[in-house]
């Protein structure tokens, strides 16, 4: 079974600049998870997705940050315009349901905006 | 915010040796889960406990969960080198039907040969 893929793995912008990130999930899986992960610290949920539709978005940021899920499977998610303190990797997640399930991790990309 | 708090920051021992390490958490749960990360890679799940379960086995792994007490231990026996990772737990906060991971800071384990 092929585990959830992202692109790029390694992305760095200067500040100002906007940046996409790229999450396919597990064949089947309905939920979808993009979270934000600073040096040092645990994953942060951004934003879920369960299908097509937005569950959770109570931590993005949403005047940079958006994200989509067309037909319910790849996701993208937008920065626009980079701050430094978005320099992070970004996770993308997905599962069979909702948290009350495992969930599967890309291997993430690792933003630089300096 | 952060809902689970793990403890020790961080852990350095011998192979063989085994490591226990904690997680307290403030609000009540549906689950608890724990989650590995090697260095530069993606988390892999470890073990899930429900809220209605003291504790889980799984090989090497072993989950006791006090709901009482609001905390979690993973003990992991026999440690390897190639357990040197970092360790988070994460809860599955009961706030209806839309339920979330919230992440720890994570605990770093060294394994030394």
């Amino acid at each position: 079974e092929a585990g959830v893929a992202q692109s790029p793995r390694y992305k760095i912008i200067e500040k100002r600049q906007s940046v996409a990130f790229w999450c396919n999930p597990i064949s089947g899986h309905a939920t979808l998870y993009w979270y934000q992960q600073i040096l040092g610290q645990g994953p942060k949920l951004l934003i879920q997705f369960q299908n097509n539709g937005v569950v959770d978005d109570s931590q993005l940021p949403k005047d940079r940050f958006s994200a989509e899920r067309l037909k319910g499977v790849d996701s993208t998610l937008k920065i626009q315009p980079a701050k430094l303190e978005d320099s992070a990797v970004y996770l993308c997640a997905s599962s069979p349901g909702t948290p009350r399930y495992e969930q599967y991790f890309g291997p993430g990309t690792r933003l630089t905006v300096t | 915010s952060q809902q689970g708090e793990e403890d020790p920051q961080a852990l350095s021992i011998q192979e063989g040796e085994n490591a226990t390490m904690n997680c307290s958490y403030k609000t009540s749960i549906n689950n608890l889960q724990w989650y590995r990360q090697n260095s530069g890679r993606g988390l892999v799940h470890l073990i899930l406990i429900r809220s209605n379960e003291r504790e889980k086995h799984s090989g090497r792994l072993r989950v006791t969960l006090d709901t009482s007490k609001k905390s979690s231990s993973l003990l992991i026996t026999a440690s390897r080198a190639a357990d040197t990772a970092s360790y988070f737990c994460a809860t599955d906060g009961i706030t209806g039907a839309n339920s979330k991971l919230t992440f720890g800071k994570g605990i770093t384990l060294s394994v030394r040969p």
